[in-house]
């Protein structure tokens, strides 16, 4: 089976754009979920989504915003970039039931400017 | 307080020899789940071992043993045989209500993994 793929794998945008990161899960996962990676506060959840639906949500402000697809393909959205969004993007994937292992994606890495 | 616990920075160990990495948690929840995985240098997190917080045994997947001990609320990582490729970043996490959909990971902050020839 394919892995969990995310593009881009690399990103560039200046303060106040937005971006748009995407996730494609492995075959038959209906869950997706988002992390973001810094150095200063490591991993964090963002927000998990299952059959179209945002079932969980982490403590990030709302121009962090996502979606999921009838194929399960999810994006994230973040608006009116910041400095400190500068950050690895994780996505990982799962079958969207109880307690199962998340497999993640290479990630994709963003520079704000 | 933190919820995942890794108090070594930096490892480093010679190929062939076994390391272990430590990590500690703090949950009030019955159910839970504890994962390890590997960050090389390119980021992608790999998945390694996994311990149900009702599991007897200790966990183990080829050259990977997982350490728990739910009393001292600990989950060592145990790498035998040490290999190059080996080094990278290992993070401790965990799921807890496990018995709910959705949950969240929750991370360490990290050890770094120095395996030298």
């Amino acid at each position: 089976k394919a892995g969990v793929t995310q593009t881009p794998r690399y990103l560039i945008k200046t303060r106040g754009q937005q971006v748009t990161l995407s996730c494609s899960p492995i075959s038959g996962h209906r869950s997706v979920s988002w992390y973001q990676q810094t150095p200063g506060q490591g991993l964090q959840f963002l927000f998990e989504y299952f059959s179209e639906t945002q079932r969980n949500k982490g403590n990030f402000p709302g121009r962090f915003s996502g979606r999921q697809f009838s194929n399960s393909r999810s994006e994230m959205n973040v608006s009116t970039l910041e400095l400190g969004d500068s950050a690895l993007y994780l996505c990982a994937s799962s079958p969207g039931l109880v307690g199962e292992t998340q497999y993640f994606g290479p990630g994709t890495r963003l520079l704000v400017l | 307080a933190q919820k995942i616990t890794q108090t070594q920075p930096g490892m480093f160990v010679q190929e062939k020899e076994a390391v272990t990495l430590d990590c500690t948690y703090d949950t009030s929840d019955q159910s839970y789940g504890l994962f390890w995985y590997k960050q090389p240098s390119s980021g992608e997190m790999i998945f390694l071992i996994y311990q149900g917080s009702y599991d007897e045994q200790n966990a183990t997947e080829g050259r990977y043993s997982l350490n728990f001990q739910k009393a001292r609320k600990s989950a060592n990582l145990v790498i035998s045989a040490s290999q190059l490729g080996d080094s990278a970043m290992y993070f401790c996490a965990m799921r807890e209500g496990l018995n709910q959909a959705g949950t969240a990971l929750i991370f360490g902050k990290g050890t770094t993994l120095s395996v030298s020839s």
